[in-house]
């Protein structure tokens, strides 16, 4: 079956530091993979995406390599900000074999101190 | 212009009570979903509705009832409220197309309390 396994946090930085939070998954087919945040009191947002294999996917300095190899999908960012501060999900979604559902991982809070 | 709206953002009630969600999409999507997340973040899909009908129906207990009345609104009623309903519920919506990237588009979410 599918699932998504997500470092568990909380996770503290300090401003400018650099971030990986860890995702790994495991899927039946060939799966899209996607990062989505949730800041304080709101919906989830989606990050970036990567549809297969070796695609990167990037927005706003945060960066994930889709690997088969080692069926990971591992978010980094450069120089962390206090507004970085927020809840991701790493999600799996294999539309050939289960359709749109969207399999979560369980979500890692960081929080970013100046 | 908002994308998926939910209302009531908040809703407070008593145990016993019956309560619905509503949730409204602008973006012309064909699937709808419910989630909800509880107290330590984590997601749980509920419903899934296609083109207004059921595709996805995980455990949840029968006093949920999603409804459908169209393909653009997929409501969330719930009979005799629960100490353990109490979460956020996040409506979301996507179109399905076979080798699409379908991302989801979430809701702002309804904070649910029971008392």
């Amino acid at each position: 079956g599918n699932s998504v396994t997500q470092m568990e946090g909380p996770v503290t930085l300090s401003e400018e530091a650099f971030l990986t939070i860890n995702c790994t998954y495991t899927a039946t087919g060939y799966p899209s993979l996607f990062w989505y945040v949730q800041y304080p009191g709101e919906g989830l947002q989606l990050l970036l995406k990567a549809t297969k294999a070796d695609d990167k996917g990037s927005n706003k300095g945060f960066e994930a390599t889709y690997r088969k190899e080692t069926t990971s999908f591992h978010l980094e960012k450069g120089s962390v900000q206090v507004s970085d501060s927020a809840v991701y999900f790493c999600a799996l979604s294999d539309l050939l074999n289960t359709g749109n559902q969207f399999y979560f991982g369980t979500g890692t809070s960081l929080t970013v101190i100046p | 212009d908002t994308a998926v709206s939910q209302t009531p953002k908040y809703l407070v009630t008593q145990m016993g009570n019956d309560k619905s969600i509503k949730c409204e999409q602008n973006l012309g999507h064909d699937t709808m979903y419910w989630y909800k997340q509880d107290s330590k973040k984590f997601l749980k899909i509920m419903f899934s509705y296609n083109n207004k009908e059921l595709i996805i129906n995980e455990t949840v207990p029968n006093r949920f009832s999603p409804k459908s009345p169209d393909k653009a609104h997929l409501n969330l009623h719930i009979n005799s409220l629960e100490l353990g309903d109490s979460a956020v519920y996040f409506c979301a919506s996507s179109q399905i197309q076979q080798g699409q990237n379908n991302e989801q588009f979430f809701g702002p979410g309804t904070r649910l309390t029971v008392l």
